[in-house]
């Protein structure tokens, strides 16, 4: 069974240009997160998707965007981009949260703002 | 709202010493807990998960966690370290309420000494 999976595994772009990532879920997942893990910074949290809606959002700007598609797989889209942006993006999914399902990551995407 | 505390952003242990990796965890209903191991450059991967159960969970890798609720705490062992546990650990919870985010401490990096 295939894993979570993401791509791009490394993108490098320009300060003010836009980013495009995404993650598709384990099969039979409907819950898909977004965290972000910048250097010394940990994992923060960034959006939780579920069955097409957004759940939650961690403390990021608007700037920070995404959405979920009928096949349950996701895009994180990032505009303005800024240097501190440069980090690893890994998404997650579970089947539906209720019950403390438990969250598998995908190996992430590398984003370098330059 | 639900918190994790990882003590010690580093830890050091010789090869063949017992490994121990502190967790403190604060939820208002009864939570499920995690411990994630992340090596250099991947996503992260499952050691195990506390479902209520049973309070001593084995995972893999000859790793173990004890769940106290006197205490708050899920601590992370293993009997004898490898060299191949260096890595970084991270503690999780998320409540069995419903809807809620998996919520993750900031992280212990390990270091096995030969």
């Amino acid at each position: 069974e295939a894993g979570v999976t993401q791509s791009p595994t490394h993108l490098i772009k320009t300060r003010g240009q836009q980013a495009t990532l995404r993650c598709s879920p384990i099969s039979g997942h409907t819950s898909v997160y977004w965290y972000q893990q910048a250097l010394g910074l940990g994992l923060q949290f960034l959006l939780w998707y579920d069955e097409g809606e957004e759940r939650n959002r961690g403390n990021f700007p608007p700037r920070f965007s995404g959405r979920q598609f009928p096949n349950y797989s996701s895009e994180l889209n990032v505009n303005a981009l800024e240097l501190e942006d440069s980090a690893l993006y890994l998404c997650a999914s579970s089947w539906n949260v209720v019950g403390g399902n438990t969250i598998y990551f995908g190996e992430g995407s590398w984003l370098t703002v330059v | 709202a639900q918190s994790v505390t990882q003590l010690g952003s580093h830890v050091s242990v010789s090869e063949g010493a017992l490994v121990l990796l502190r967790c403190n965890y604060s939820s208002s209903v009864p939570p499920y807990l995690f411990w994630y191991v992340q090596y250099p450059n991947q996503g992260l991967q499952l050691l195990l998960k506390y479902t209520s159960a049973a309070t001593l969970v084995k995972g893999i890798n000859g790793f173990e966690a004890e769940f106290k609720k006197s205490e708050t705490s899920f601590h992370l062992t293993k009997p004898s370290a490898h060299m191949s546990d260096a890595a970084e650990y991270f503690c999780a919870v998320t409540d069995s309420g419903g809807y809620q985010k998996v919520t993750f401490g900031t992280g212990t990096k390990l270091q096995v000494i030969p």
